[in-house]
Formats: C-alpha cells, structure tokens, sequence
C-alpha cells in the first residue's frame, strides 16, 4: 500500500520568514495529495490540495507543488506569521471512490516565532 | 463543506469498560471514516463505515474490539470496548469519497485509567 513519509517532523521559523515542508509517497497512483493543519485540540482542517494534472496550486501565502516523476510534493507558506503555529500534515491518495485509501504522513509541528 | 458533529468531545473511563462515540452529518455523505490519533503522532484509519453492510477495517484493526454502525447516511458509531491504557487516544470521524477532500470532526479525546 501507499507509505507517506514527511519532513522535517519539527521546524521552527522567523515570523515573516518562509516554511517549507516535503512530502515523498511510494505509490505512483497516487494522483490526490491534500494538507491538513491541525492547531492543539483542534480538528485536523484541510487547507490546501492538488491533483495529479497540476503542477502547482496556490492560496494566498500558501501554496503545494507537486513533482509526479520524483514522487514528492511539498507546502509553501510564505510571510509566516504566529497563527501559522500548527501541526501540517500531508496525504495521499488513488482517488478509488468507494475506498479509502487516503494515507498520512507522520506530521510536521510548525512553530512561527514573533 | 459538511457539518460533522462528534459526540462525546471527551471521556475518561475505566480499564475494561467499553465506550461509544457518535458521528452526526448534517447532510447524507457516502463515505464515512473512522481515525484514531494517538498523542502526538499522525492518523491511522480504523475503518470506513458502510451503510447497511459491515464496516471495513484496515490491518490491525478488529470488529470485536472496535464495532462499528452505519445506520442511514448521516450517522455512524464506533465503540471502544474492553479498553486498556493503550486506547488512549483521539477518535476522529471524517467525511468523503475516496480522491475528494475529506472533513474532520471535531473528535473524543478518550482517557483511560
């Protein structure tokens, strides 16, 4: 089955400096790659996806690229800022409708200093 | 997105007893999911809940210990039983179809002493 792996799984920023965190996945099926910020005690929120056929999304400070050949796809948030303070998880995904073969990566905890 | 209410948010219990948790959609979904989050660490599917058949559950995951309910489509419940210290943990509900977003409760923190 699919293997996320995720890094750094701590990191720790500047406000206003840029966080960038990896993901890689094993499966080359994979064609469906959210990320969800989760803040303490909170419900995971996803904040941003991306597809297969993109290469590249983005949401204002944030954004995800996507490397299909190597297998890994990464988060951007430019402009950091404390609120940003969270766990980030990355995912992905086959996209078989009536399975759920969505897997996780193991987390990064974002720390954004003032 | 769907409006997914868990309940209870939190619970502690003793070692052999079994628990419920509820999962309420406002809305029908086709796909309902079960996650536990152990502390710090990432989320682990325990199964996706079926409507009018029994659950699927991934490795490591069994129906005797984590009975599952799937009543109609807004509507799921997963117990815990025979709890030991090792379930301690954050049970989520979630919501989607497979290659879509999927939307989180709000999840039951679960203690047990």
């Amino acid at each position: 089955g699919e293997n996320v792996e995720q890094h750094p799984s701590t990191l720790s920023v500047q406000e206003g400096d840029s966080a960038v965190i990896k993901c890689t996945y094993s499966d080359s099926a994979s064609n469906y790659f959210p990320w969800y910020k989760q803040e303490l005690g909170k419900r995971p929120q996803l904040i941003i996806d991306i597809r297969s056929n993109v290469g590249e999304k983005k949401d204002q400070r944030i954004a995800v690229t996507l490397n299909k050949t190597a297998k890994h796809f990464s988060l951007h948030i430019t402009e950091t800022q404390p609120e940003d303070s969270a766990v980030y998880f990355c995912a992905a995904s086959k996209g078989t409708y009536n399975n759920n073969d969505m897997r996780f990566g193991a987390g990064t905890r974002l720390t954004v200093k003032p | 997105s769907a409006v997914i209410s868990q309940k209870p948010s939190r619970d502690i219990c003793q070692r052999g007893t079994s628990l419920t948790i509820q999962c309420q959609v406002d809305s029908q979904v086709t796909m309902m999911f079960w996650y536990r989050q152990q502390p710090g660490q990432s989320l682990t599917l325990i199964a996706t809940a079926n409507q009018g058949s029994e659950a699927t559950y991934e490795s490591g995951f069994v129906i005797d210990k984590f009975p599952i309910s799937r009543p109609n489509l807004t509507f799921s419940t997963l117990t815990v039983s025979n709890m030991s210290p090792e379930d301690s943990s954050i049970y989520l509900c979630s919501v989607g179809t497979g290659g879509q977003p999927q939307h989180f409760g709000d999840g039951t923190r679960l203690s047990i002493l």
